[in-house]
């Protein structure tokens, strides 16, 4: 499998413009995450989802920032409008279900510069 | 909400041991991860236990766990250069509708010659 794979790598974008982070999970995997990591917070759950629909999105620091899961395969997050505060690693995970395993897989991550 | 503690930064010489340390609040854990984040990349699994196992050795790696203390640990034999990273603790429980890891902030190993 190619593992969870993330897209951008890197973006750096102005402050007020519109950022889109996609997200494709390990097939099979029913649980899907997206992560922030700053040196500040570390690593902070913004939002799950569970077989596509959003079980706790506690995580979102404000309503700038939205997620969706329209299909099994694929994710977004999204970040409108941006501020330069939002800057940080942006990482998309997947997990089996229960029954299936027990192992979290993260993407290598979409880093995220505003200016 | 359940939480998961570790030390910040670890430094050690070359061919030292490492331990890194770690404590956890959920008494259903069921599984216990150590993963490992290299400059500029995501987080890797090194290597996980279950809970009702004491130890688990991998090659460097020695995973402890002691469940009464809630308290895992991760040593590395023969610290190389390349051992340099940030190592995350996480768990995840058994028990409720939710089955969602939870990771502590990280400790950054540091090898120095």
């Amino acid at each position: 499998d190619a593992g969870v794979i993330q897209s951008p790598r890197h973006e750096v974008t102005e402050m007020g413009q519109e950022v889109t982070l996609r997200c494709k999970p390990i097939s099979g995997h029913n649980s899907l995450f997206w992560y922030r990591q700053t040196m500040m917070r570390g690593l902070e759950l913004l939002i799950y989802f569970n077989n596509n629909v959003p079980i706790d999105d506690s995580g979102m620091p404000e309503d700038r920032f939205s997620a969706k899961m329209p299909n099994a395969s694929f994710s977004t997050l999204k970040i409108q409008p941006s501020e330069p505060r939002d800057s940080a690693v942006y990482f998309c995970a997947s997990l089996p279900a229960r029954e299936r395993g027990n192992t979290i897989y993260f993407g290598e991550g979409s880093w995220l510069t505003v200016v | 909400g359940e939480d998961v503690e570790q030390s910040l930064f670890l430094s050690v010489r070359e061919g030292d041991s490492s331990v890194i340390n770690c404590t956890y609040t959920d008494s259903s854990s069921t599984y216990l991860y150590w993963y490992k984040q290299e400059p500029g990349a995501g987080l890797q699994l090194l290597t996980y236990i279950f809970s009702n196992m004491d130890m688990k050795q991998d090659q460097r790696l020695t995973v402890l766990l002691n469940k009464k203390d809630k308290h895992l640990s991760l040593r590395i034999a023969d610290t190389q250069t390349g051992d340099s990273a940030i190592y995350f603790c996480a768990e995840i429980g058994a028990s409720g509708g939710s089955y969602i890891p939870t990771f502590g902030r990280g400790t950054s190993l540091i090898v120095h010659p």
